[in-house]
């Protein structure tokens, strides 16, 4: 079935300093990548889905990258700030295994003022 | 607003007692997940539904049971709580496929078996 690796596992930056996280799969059949954040104590929030036909989406402050010939998904936080800080989840969607979500095992990211 | 909500949002359990952790959605998804969530496993998938009257085993089910009696309601079952199933419990609904695939999370069952 299909495999998420994640990283790095563990992530600090400056405030202000960009922050990359990436996430190679092995679906090529893999068609929805999501990136979520979950704050202590709580659930998982999406951040931004991407659909396979997209190779770049910018929304506030956030940038996602696929590269489907790579199989890799990555998320770059640019200007990030203190409250960034989580941990962040990749996941994709739509392979062989259609009904199934699959995700990373998580970057815990600290943004130091 | 569409929403998932789990209950209870804690729970201490005895060794070999049963629990059972409620999810509902109103989401109208077809799709219903359960993971567990450990300090380095990231999320793991114990069982999920396809809608209501079925259940299908995740990656580690063991100990576990799963019942999808409504579109909106899957439970999560452990007949004899061990102290191995400590973790904390995320439900989710959702449905592949689509330019607007989602998935929403409930804000997690943390569960302590002593």
């Amino acid at each position: 079935g299909e495999q998420v690796e994640q990283r790095p596992p563990h992530l600090s930056v400056p405030e202000g300093d960009s922050a990359v996280i990436i996430c190679t799969y092995t679906d090529s059949a893999t068609a929805y990548f999501y990136w979520y954040k979950q704050e202590p104590g709580a659930g998982l929030q999406l951040l931004m889905s991407v659909f396979s036909n997209v190779d770049r989406k910018e929304e506030q402050g956030l940038t996602v990258l696929l590269n489907k010939k790579d199989k890799q998904l990555s998320l770059n936080l640019t200007a990030a700030h203190p409250g960034d800080s989580a941990v962040y989840f990749c996941a994709v969607s739509g392979g062989n295994n259609n009904n199934r979500i699959f995700f990373g095992d998580g970057t815990q990211l600290v943004v130091k003022p | 607003e569409a929403a998932v909500t789990q209950s209870p949002r804690n729970k201490v359990a005895v060794t070999g007692g049963k629990v059972t952790l409620s999810c509902n959605q109103t989401n109208n998804h077809n799709n219903m997940y359960w993971y567990r969530q450990d300090t380095g496993h990231g999320l793991r998938l114990i069982h999920y539904s396809y809608g209501a009257g079925s259940t299908e085993k995740g990656d580690i089910p063991d100990g576990y049971k799963a019942s999808r009696p409504s579109q909106e309601n899957f439970s999560l079952i452990l007949e004899l709580a061990t102290p191995s199933q400590t973790s904390v419990y995320f439900c989710a609904s959702g449905d592949a496929g689509g330019a607007d695939s989602d998935y929403t999370f409930g804000s997690g069952t943390r569960l302590l078996v002593i």
